[in-house]
Parts: C-alpha cells; sequence; structure tokens
C-alpha cells in the first residue's frame, strides 16, 4: 500500500521563489528519502534524513522530519527553471528493505 | 557512463503477447528492483533481488517474472500482456543494507500495450 503521500499535488511559483511540499506517512520509518524526477527520466536522489535526524540541508534543499506527527518538508529555495520537475518522497521501515513511494508534487517554476 | 540502463527505452506491443526488459547497473550494488509507475505517476515496488537473490515480491500477477543472471543485471519477463500493464518500468540498484542506501534508478521503459 501506498506510504507516504505528498501535498499539494501540483505548485506552480515563479523563478526566484521557495517552493515548500510536504509528505505525510503511516507506519514508524527508518529513513525518509526525496527524489526527483524530470520528464520523461528516472528519479534522482536528493537527500535522505534518518528518523533521528530533524533538518538536514543539501545546497538549496531544506528538509525536515518530525516523527511525531509522521511527517516530512522540502523546501527548494530561490527555484529555479531548472527545478521543474516531480518531487517524491520515499520511506523505509525499520524492518524493511523496500521505499515506499508517494505519488508525488509536480512543480512549475515559470520563467 | 550510464550507471543504471534500461533496453529498450520504449516498447509498443500487442495484448497477448510476451516481452521482455533488460537491466543492467555497473555501480557494484548488490540489490536490484523493478518498479511500475502508473499514467497517475504513482510509482510501487514489484520486485527486488539482492546478489540473485528474490528478497521482495510484492503483489504481482504471474505473469511477470524476474530472473537475475547475476548481481548486474535484472530483467523483467511479462507474458500475456494485459492493456493495463501499459506503464512506465523502473529498474533501480542500491547498496543495502548500508549507510548510503539511496536508489540509483534507470530512464525508464515505456510500456504500451494495445
Amino acid at each position: 500500500s501506498q506510504q507516504g503521500e505528498e501535498d499539494p499535488q501540483a505548485l506552480s511559483i515563479q523563478e526566484g521563489e521557495n517552493a515548500t511540499m510536504n509528505c505525510s506517512y503511516k507506519t514508524s520509518i527508518n529513513n525518509l528519502q526525496w527524489y526527483r524526477q524530470n520528464s520523461g527520466r528516472g528519479l534522482v536522489h536528493l537527500i535522505l534524513i534518518r528518523s533521528n535526524e530533524r533538518e538536514k540541508h543539501s545546497g538549496r534543499l531544506r528538509v525536515t522530519l518530525d516523527t511525531s506527527k509522521k511527517s516530512s518538508s522540502l523546501l527548494i529555495t530561490a527555484s529555479r527553471a531548472a527545478d521543474t520537475a516531480s518531487y517524491f518522497c520515499a520511506t523505509r521501515g525499520r524492518n524493511d528493505y523496500k521505499l515506499s513511494f508517494g505519488a508525488g508534487t509536480t512543480v512549475t517554476v515559470r520563467a | 557512463d550510464t550507471a543504471v540502463s534500461q533496453t529498450p527505452k520504449y516498447l509498443v506491443t500487442q495484448m497477448g503477447n510476451d516481452k521482455s526488459i533488460k537491466c543492467e547497473q555497473n555501480l557494484g550494488h548488490d540489490t536490484m528492483y523493478w518498479y511500475k509507475q502508473d499514467s497517475k505517476k504513482f510509482l510501487k515496488i514489484m520486485f527486488s533481488y539482492n546478489n540473485k537473490e528474490l528478497i521482495i515480491n510484492e503483489t504481482v500477477p504471474n505473469r511477470f517474472s524476474p530472473k537475475s543472471p547475476d548481481k548486474a543485471h535484472l530483467n523483467l519477463h511479462i507474458n500475456s500482456l494485459e492493456l493495463g500493464d501499459s506503464a512506465v518500468y523502473f529498474c533501480a540498484s542500491s547498496q543495502v543494507p548500508s549507510r548510503r542506501e539511496t536508489q540509483y534508478f534507470g530512464p525508464g521503459t515505456r510500456l504500451l500495450v494495445l
């Protein structure tokens, strides 16, 4: 069954603005990962946050994790047209090898 | 250098046919996966192999059979194709268990069953 659910489903912003998307999940996790998918391409890993971490940064990306609320957020600062893509969260359960993906947030950055 | 490659990129076929998709990774990873992405972009795990051994087998019709001749290859054979099999199929690999357990995805195979 689907573990992660992203919100919103779609987001349209102006270049230079920040984009925030959220992910909620249902069961206890070992870690949560964010991936990007450009149109017609495979997924690319962006960032991994473990269950004992609360925040991580990577370049213009900032991820937070609230295990008490079973939710995570991905913030992209100073967005660029090249950030136009779908963003997926994926969770790995505590006793699980597999990743469970949500349906993604489609982000469009307007020039 | 392509890390995870899949062939073919596009596959158009008639209902009832049998087809195979091939995947190869040159990352030295022990674990490989097949995912199905439907038209709503929902990505669902189908199978996973670790060192040629099947470790994940989700609820997938028996018409789908994965084969791993060695740890760098994971192929997917589909028998008696149905309209509902139309989707994008992604292969991925990772090093599990590991602190770097991110998955590396191939470019996808777009399957259209007519």
